[in-house]
């Protein structure tokens, strides 16, 4: 069973305009959340990180938006560039723990 | 520039040959792992390490083996290759504690087990 789940595998966006990445996850427990970037035949690189304490956290052009109660994430990209075109991992642990990863989505920004 | 370096970009094996996948980091991080990345199951943990000679299974050790004998180095063993677990293969190492610095990832290595 999944404990963090990223349910569009893939979403295309005009440049310009904001992405939005979802993320959900169902540990309670987890208290602290990133977001990383994987261009294909690359590792995947970090990107911005919120703690359980706050629930915006914004560098740059990408924001993160935490929703305790709901248990949902979100990745906001504005505006939308085609270098952003990616696959974005959602990641999440607890206190002491590994991270756990969710599947992906794979961001298309069109020109 | 610090990195976690994966010796293989890409790899060709055959069903039931030995594979050793290598991994050195040069940041002089505690913690270390591996995982596997397939579409639509994202990164699977598979084994990791939080000292020298020390492993610990993740959420798929079935098939793979590690060794850690020096700090900066940790190496996945597949005993007998299968098509299945032709994969993507991640490294990455972290600080001590929980890590909440995030993980730094090698550039990956594309088994292919024919």
């Amino acid at each position: 069973d999944q404990q963090v789940k990223q349910n569009s595998p893939s979403l295309s966006v005009q440049e310009g305009r904001i992405s939005i990445l979802n993320c959900d996850y169902t540990n309670s427990m987890f208290d602290y959340f990133l977001w990383y970037k994987k261009y294909p035949a690359e590792g995947p690189t970090f990107l911005i990180s919120i703690s359980s304490i706050k629930d915006k956290n914004e560098d740059g052009r990408f924001t993160v938006f935490l929703n305790k109660s709901a248990k949902h994430l979100s990745l906001h990209i504005v505006p939308s560039q085609p270098g952003d075109s990616a696959v974005y991992f959602c990641a999440a642990s607890g206190y002491g723990q590994n991270f756990v990863f969710g599947p992906g989505t794979r961001l298309s920004v069109l020109p | 520039d610090v990195k976690v370096t994966q010796s293989s970009r890409y790899l060709v094996k055959r069903t039931g040959e030995k594979v050793f996948l290598e991994c050195v980091q040069d940041m002089d991080h505690e913690n270390m792992f591996w995982y596997r990345q397939d579409p639509g199951l994202g990164l699977r943990l598979i084994y990791f390490s939080y000292d020298v000679k020390m492993k610990e299974k993740g959420d798929i050790p079935e098939g793979y083996s590690v060794s850690r004998e020096k700090k900066e180095r940790f190496s996945l063993i597949l005993e007998s290759a299968s098509t299945n677990q032709t994969s993507m293969y991640l490294c990455a190492s972290s600080t001590p504690g929980t890590g909440r610095d995030g993980y730094t990832f090698g550039s990956g290595t594309r088994l292919t087990v024919v």
